[in-house]
């Protein structure tokens, strides 16, 4: 159970184009996901949390208008990277928190997307 | 100081070693720990939760001290497929939902 997808694992792309990337919660409901970044020998970094049917929450630092978040279903949730650059370069991966699940319980990740803008 | 902080390692040991990890975090009232394990250009997998009294899954057992705040992790009669790297990982208070990683350390077993 608590499986994730995320789509696409991976995508090349021209600098100033936009890509989009999914996360699929496909057998339980998530009204929060959560969206990571990683650099090369680095930690992940959580981007934003992502609410369903609500606004999503950036840390510190994460541009909202360059990183659009849309969680319109209780399954889904995308990230748009706008205007993409070389440096926007990274491994993305989102996880989902079950509805079901109480406080406390560990995330379950998405098998991520590779992005590398030339 | 980083939230959590791990040695990067790496860690090489032979087939059959006990190797141990620490990791530190530096919020006295962090709520619960877990360690996750990543493979190569892979998503981190859950490997085990650290519960107080520590906890043991087979091969690995897991320790929290909260008086020094850190964790452990033990990996006995280590092999081939343990080489991965391990992610400390903790939930700051406030926020049960909210992740902080550690840039995880990361293990190499020979045979």
């Amino acid at each position: 159970g608590a499986v994730v997808s995320q789509h696409p694992s991976w995508v090349i792309c021209k600098s100033g184009t936009s890509v989009k990337i999914e996360c699929r919660s496909l057998d339980f409901q998530a009204t929060t996901m959560f969206w990571y970044r990683q650099f090369p020998k680095q930690s992940l970094m959580l981007m934003a949390t992502s609410n369903e049917g609500s606004k999503a929450t950036y840390e510190q630092g994460v541009e909202k208008d360059k990183f659009l978040i849309n969680h319109a279903s209780l399954t889904l949730s995308t990230l748009t990277v706008t205007s993409a650059h070389p440096e926007d370069s990274s491994f993305y991966i989102c996880s989902a928190l079950p509805n079901y699940s109480r406080s406390n319980s560990p995330l379950h990740f998405g098998n991520g997307t590779r992005l590398t803008v030339t | 100081r980083k939230e959590v902080e791990q040695d990067p390692g790496p860690f090489n040991v032979p087939e059959g070693a006990t190797v141990a990890f620490n990791c530190t975090y530096s919020n006295s009232a962090s709520q619960s720990f877990f360690w996750y394990r990543q493979d190569c250009r892979k998503e981190p997998k859950l490997l085990m939760s650290v519960y107080s009294s520590g906890n043991e899954d087979g091969r690995f057992t897991a320790q929290l001290n909260r008086a020094s705040q850190y964790i452990s992790l033990l990996i006995r009669d280590s092999k081939l497929s343990d080489s991965a790297t391990y992610l400390c990982v903790v939930n700051p208070p406030r926020n049960t939902d909210k992740l902080i990683f550690g840039t995880g350390t990361r293990l190499q077993v020979f045979p």
